[in-house]
């Protein structure tokens, strides 16, 4: 059991419309990032959000957003959603005493 | 800009025959280097941060280390239950803290 609840496990959406995607992270962990992984690559870092506040982002359009809760939990929203935006979208809960991230299970996204 | 290579992209090992992953990296000023192992359709799940050039860490049949350039993963004798995506990731002193930036990972297949 990794400490990160994401949900949906699966989503298929039409292209155009807007998607959220939820996180739910360990208590205690005030950082939280989404990776968006493609079929066949590894993951690709979106943002970053600590203590509620976006403050580092990867190479993503404004179209992809998000927000974190002051219970941990976060959101990813998509708007405009384009083909190419098919993909198991993750959520890392960040900063354990071993350095590493925890990474919840992900939700696979498919646009059509 | 950060840069992760993974090689080789895909290998197949015999249950018991030892073989090592390679992972090439360049950063501004490397604050730890991560490797994950991916089932499919699941998350990556954690199994080693490296620091420093010369440092190792073991944990079963896996022995990660480290020099300035890349990083091994070297397997041990594996079984089929070690059949995995293996995933390096590096995070970098300066810019977003808990960015990671992966490589394409390598598919291990271990059979009988």
């Amino acid at each position: 059991e990794t400490g990160v609840t994401q949900s949906p496990t699966h989503l298929i959406k039409t292209r155009g419309q807007q998607v959220t995607l939820r996180c739910s992270s360990q208590s205690g962990h005030n950082t939280v990032s989404w990776y968006q992984q493609a079929l066949g690559q590894g993951p690709q870092f979106i943002f970053q959000y600590y203590r509620e506040e976006e403050n580092g982002r990867g190479n993503f359009p404004p179209r992809f957003s998000g927000l974190q809760f002051p219970n941990y939990s976060s959101e990813l929203n998509v708007n405009a959603l384009e083909l190419d935006d098919s993909a198991l979208y993750l959520c890392a809960s960040g900063g354990t005493a071993e350095g590493s991230y925890t990474f919840g299970s992900g939700t696979r996204l498919t646009v059509v | 800009e950060d840069q992760v290579t993974q090689s080789p992209e895909a290998l197949r090992l015999q249950e018991g025959e030892s073989s090592s992953l390679n992972c090439s990296y360049t950063v501004s000023g490397l604050r730890g280097l991560f490797w994950y192992r991916q089932d499919p359709g699941k998350g990556p799940e954690f199994l080693f941060t490296l620091y420093s050039a010369g440092e190792e860490k073991e944990k079963e049949r896996l022995k990660a280390t480290l020099t300035k350039k890349e990083s091994f993963l070297h397997i041990t004798a594996p079984k089929p239950e070690d059949s995995a995506t293996y995933l390096c990731a590096v995070q970098a002193r300066t810019g977003t803290a808990s960015k990671l930036t992966f490589g394409t990972g390598t598919r291990l297949q271990v059979t009988l």
